[in-house]
């Protein structure tokens, strides 16, 4: 089945301890986001990548970076995580951006937990 | 600024029906999304409306009105497995995704 796939589901990283969050997609789609999610809130837009194309949101936190190396495959990377940066983290998928017609999929999410 | 408001929380009872309202104030519309997220999981996709009316999907209905900038998702013959967050969102004028921070769901036997 064509999926979006999230490693490791669990990751445990310490204060200032650099981590990286794994995201795939079987569903050839051309658009990846890259959400944080925190307890009861909205998904946060951090990233997303139309292509190869990055485009970054304005509030998004410098300590957050993220690769697209290839089509299926984009990568989150927290630098230094903070206390305040534990949250679900969630990559999506679309297969344009060009319409509001563009379902978002979801990986189950990564839950960082930082000590 | 752009806001998607929807209640924090609600209760329903097993085989009831129950309707989860959103409002939304956005910069342009290009269509409104509803999405189920059970505890601890990703959000998947229930429904999508650009034009006024109600779409039809099983169990599930969404209703849009574009003129008051609302909507409604309406779930019928509740079941125990229904009980979770539903998220409203809406597609602004840039195809930028608003997201609301979603209404919990309990449904009691």
């Amino acid at each position: 089945d064509a999926m979006v796939i999230q490693n490791p589901r669990y990751q445990v990283t310490q204060f200032g301890k650099p981590v990286t969050l794994s995201c795939s997609q079987t569903l050839n789609h051309n658009v990846m986001y890259w959400y944080q999610q925190k307890s009861s809130q909205a998904p946060k837009l951090l990233f997303h990548y139309y292509d190869k194309d990055f485009n970054n949101e304005a509030d998004t936190p410098d300590n957050f970076q993220s690769r697209r190396p290839n089509t299926s495959f984009c990568f989150l990377d927290i630098r230094s995580p903070g206390l305040g940066d534990a949250a679900m983290y969630l990559c999506a998928t679309s297969r344009d951006q060009g319409s509001g017609t563009d379902t978002q999929y979801f990986g189950p999410g990564t839950r960082l937990t930082v000590l | 600024g752009q806001n998607i408001d929807q209640p924090t929380e609600m209760t329903a009872t097993e085989g009831a029906i129950v309707q989860i309202n959103c409002t939304y104030q956005t910069s342009g519309f290009n269509g409104l999304f509803w999405y189920q997220q059970h505890a601890g999981e990703a959000p998947t996709f229930l429904s999508y409306n650009v034009l006024d009316g109600l779409e039809e999907k099983g169990r599930f209905s969404s209703f849009l009105s574009r003129s008051k900038g609302y909507s409604y998702l309406l779930l019928k013959e509740l079941q125990m497995k229904d009980s979770a967050s539903y998220l409203c969102a809406v597609t602004d004028s840039n195809y930028q995704l608003i997201w609301g921070a979603g209404t919990k769901l309990i449904i009691k036997p």
